[in-house]
């Protein structure tokens, strides 16, 4: 299973675009890229999922590089509601995606 | 999207008794489940994989006799601390999926050992 590095913590503002990106070297072919957010005292939640290139849904963007090695989560005008660890997480799709390897997140503070 | 759910929401115990954590998947059938678990400012840790009409496969460093887990239907899946000890506090979550790609996680059970 691919092991994943993100930043321990990230500071931003309400209003302003925030990037995480996660590196993942050892990406194997058929891996995907997922990424969660949790709040505390709660279970994750996901937020996107993609394999190259760049994916976009209603609330995050997640863009892939060529070689897959890294990705970068975008969220648009974050507010204090997005302060949350976000987690980056990579693997097959298919079948038991349960054991999936969690690294140990971002913490987003966002700051009024 | 799909809804895993779990109960109690927490629950304190006294040392040395034991205690169920319940994880249903409302609106789909998984014949997978998996039990995390994560102390206070650390990442989720699997602890073991729920598998419908079979044995559990528990993670390196799990004591299966100390967590038992049971997948006795489609959707559900208990998971059992038995005497439970304070050191075992921890908040615990269940996920599953109804198809490729995506896990649904439960709210989370935390649990208090006095």
């Amino acid at each position: 299973l691919a092991k994943t590095t993100q930043p321990i913590s990230m500071d931003s503002y309400e209003g302003q675009e925030v990037n995480i990106t996660c590196s993942h070297n050892n990406i194997a072919t058929n891996d995907y890229i997922t990424w969660y957010q949790q709040f505390p005292s709660q279970g994750p939640r996901f937020i996107i999922q993609g394999y190259k290139t760049k994916v976009t849904n209603e609330v995050a963007s997640l863009f892939i590089p060529a070689d897959r090695k890294s990705s970068t989560l975008s969220l648009p005008r974050v507010s204090l509601s997005d302060t949350a660890v976000y987690y980056c997480l990579v693997g097959a799709p298919g079948g038991s995606q349960g054991n999936l390897i969690f690294g140990k997140g971002t913490k987003l503070s966002v700051k009024p | 999207g799909a809804v895993v759910s779990q109960h109690p929401s927490w629950v304190i115990c006294k040392s040395g008794t034991s205690v169920k954590i319940e994880c249903r998947s409302l609106d789909f059938q998984a014949t997978t489940m998996f039990w995390y678990r994560q102390f206070p400012k650390q990442s989720l840790m699997l602890m073991a994989t729920s598998n419908e009409g079979s044995k559990a496969t528990y993670e390196q460093g799990v004591e299966k006799d100390k967590f038992l887990i049971n997948h006795a239907s489609l959707t559900l899946s208990t998971l059992t601390v038995t005497s439970a000890h304070p050191e075992d506090s921890s908040f615990y979550i269940c996920s599953a999926s109804p198809y490729p790609g995506e896990l649904f996680f439960g709210e989370g059970s935390r649990l208090t050992v006095l």
